[in-house]
């Protein structure tokens, strides 16, 4: 039993690269979402879904993409990378009223 | 717009002390209160989740209190340890099911 996992943990980009972040759960949780932090600050969300299909924007969804085409997975886009998006990224399922968090990826683009 | 606020941004104090984290929110409409541990360069371990209708909870040296009316929440930390060391971070959950955080409370606790 994985509970949350994320691939990859660590990635250094090009500005402008693109890449995908990968978000994977074994705990059957219907809610899925991805977080950012950044130093000093707490999480912010950027995209979530609660269910399979189906996914929402947060509060900070720009210059970022996600799909939910399976339950088990959620995965976060960056299209054209930028160096505003240099963060650590969190993963987390719940199944309503309590999330779990994955490990994290760290992205820097430079 | 929803905030959550934790005061002090950071704290540094002697083994065996009790200690108490803040955090404050805006809107008094949470689903619950949540506070989560996190170690350097590592995910985040919940600790205490405070549902809307209860005003704390336990675990251990861990008291987490929720005061809606006044929009506030603390953590109480009996008997610091050097391991207690991390930052720690409130969240709350809104109706949606989305978490809201505070900027987190670095502590240091010194042997």
């Amino acid at each position: 039993n994985a509970g949350v996992t994320q691939t990859p943990k660590f990635r250094v980009l090009k500005t402008g690269q693109s890449m995908t972040l990968l978000c994977a759960q074994d705990m059957n949780h219907e809610y899925m979402y991805w977080y950012r932090q950044d130093p000093g600050m707490g999480l912010r969300l950027i995209h979530y879904s609660v269910g399979e299909g189906t996914t929402a924007k947060g509060e900070v969804p720009d210059g970022y993409n996600v799909s939910r085409l399976k339950k088990q997975n959620f995965l976060l886009g960056l299209e054209s990378a930028a160096p505003s998006q240099t963060s650590v990224y969190f993963c987390a399922t719940g199944r309503d009223y309590e999330q779990y968090f994955g490990p994290g990826t760290r992205l820097t683009v430079t | 717009k929803q905030e959550v606020t934790q005061i002090p941004a950071a704290l540094s104090v002697p083994e065996g002390e009790n200690l108490v984290l803040n955090c404050s929110f805006t809107d008094s409409a949470i689903y619950n209160l949540q506070w989560f541990r996190q170690d350097p360069g590592k995910g985040l371990t919940s600790l205490l989740l405070i549902q809307s209708s209860q005003r704390e909870q336990t675990s251990g040296r861990l008291n987490a209190s929720l005061d809606k009316s006044s929009g506030r929440s603390t953590l109480y930390i009996a008997a610091s340890q050097p391991g207690d060391s991390a930052t720690y971070l409130c969240a709350r959950m809104d109706s949606s099911y989305k978490l809201i955080f505070g900027s987190g409370t670095r502590l240091l606790v010194r042997p």
